[in-house]
């Protein structure tokens, strides 16, 4: 079965931290993965994408996120939080070879940030 | 990246009565659409597909007669909550596509039924 899993409901990191969100997919084409942060009552956005290449791929707002094929993994990450950073992060993956397949979600992690 | 406009923003509406939701691309054409609901505190739930100018694809357990999806042209999709009641409550997110790009969301429609 195709799905997205984001193991960490919540995650509570200090303003300056580092952070690491985790994504695991089990998908049975190629996959795309995309990393979307979401504030309360909003859209959302994509912080940034693989499709293929380089397996470190750079976002928006000092995002980073790193493809693992072994490990069917493709976790999130920023070396140093910053207070609007606080939201709720999804994992998405979709199919690389089927133009109109809809992504699939994980459930998502929601970030505090603590002073 | 391309703009995805959804409207309206937010919409109260009472029971019983039917809402409609807008979903445009404006600059790219959108050939596949998707529609999709985010109960709070929950991830994104495919709802339905559609292609433009084909019946849309609904997922198992969405009620293809109480939410209406159509997709007439290739930068407009539109879903209509038909008969709403208070578990229609919801926030609703559309994402609009062409076969060589990745979707892109439009900013959802917080319903709510009263």
């Amino acid at each position: 079965a195709q799905s997205v899993t984001q193991p960490d409901i919540h995650i509570t990191v200090s303003e300056g931290a580092s952070l690491e969100l985790r994504c695991n997919y089990s998908y049975g084409a190629t996959p795309y993965l995309f990393w979307y942060v979401q504030s309360p009552g909003q859209g959302l956005q994509l912080l940034l994408k693989y499709f293929s290449g380089d397996t470190l791929v750079q976002g928006i707002k000092g995002f980073e996120a790193e493809f693992k094929r072994s490990q069917s993994s493709f976790n999130l990450r920023k070396p140093s939080v910053h207070w609007s950073d606080a939201a709720e992060y999804f994992c998405a993956v979709g199919s690389a070879n089927q133009a109109g397949t809809a992504l699939i979600f994980g459930k998502g992690t929601t970030l505090s940030v603590s002073s | 990246g391309a703009v995805v406009s959804q409207h309206p923003s937010r919409v109260i509406c009472k029971s019983g009565t039917s809402v409609k939701i807008e979903c445009r691309s404006l600059d790219f054409q959108a050939t596949t659409m998707f529609w999709y609901r985010q109960f709070p505190k929950q991830s994104l739930m495919l709802m339905a597909t559609s292609n433009e100018g084909s019946k849309a694809t609904y997922e198992q357990g969405v009620e293809k007669d109480k939410f209406l999806i159509n997709h007439a042209s290739l930068t407009l999709s539109t879903l209509t909550v038909t008969s709403a009641h208070p578990e229609d409550s919801s926030f609703y997110i559309c994402s609009a596509k062409d076969p060589d790009t990745e979707a892109f969301f439009g900013q959802g429609t917080r319903l709510t039924v009263v």
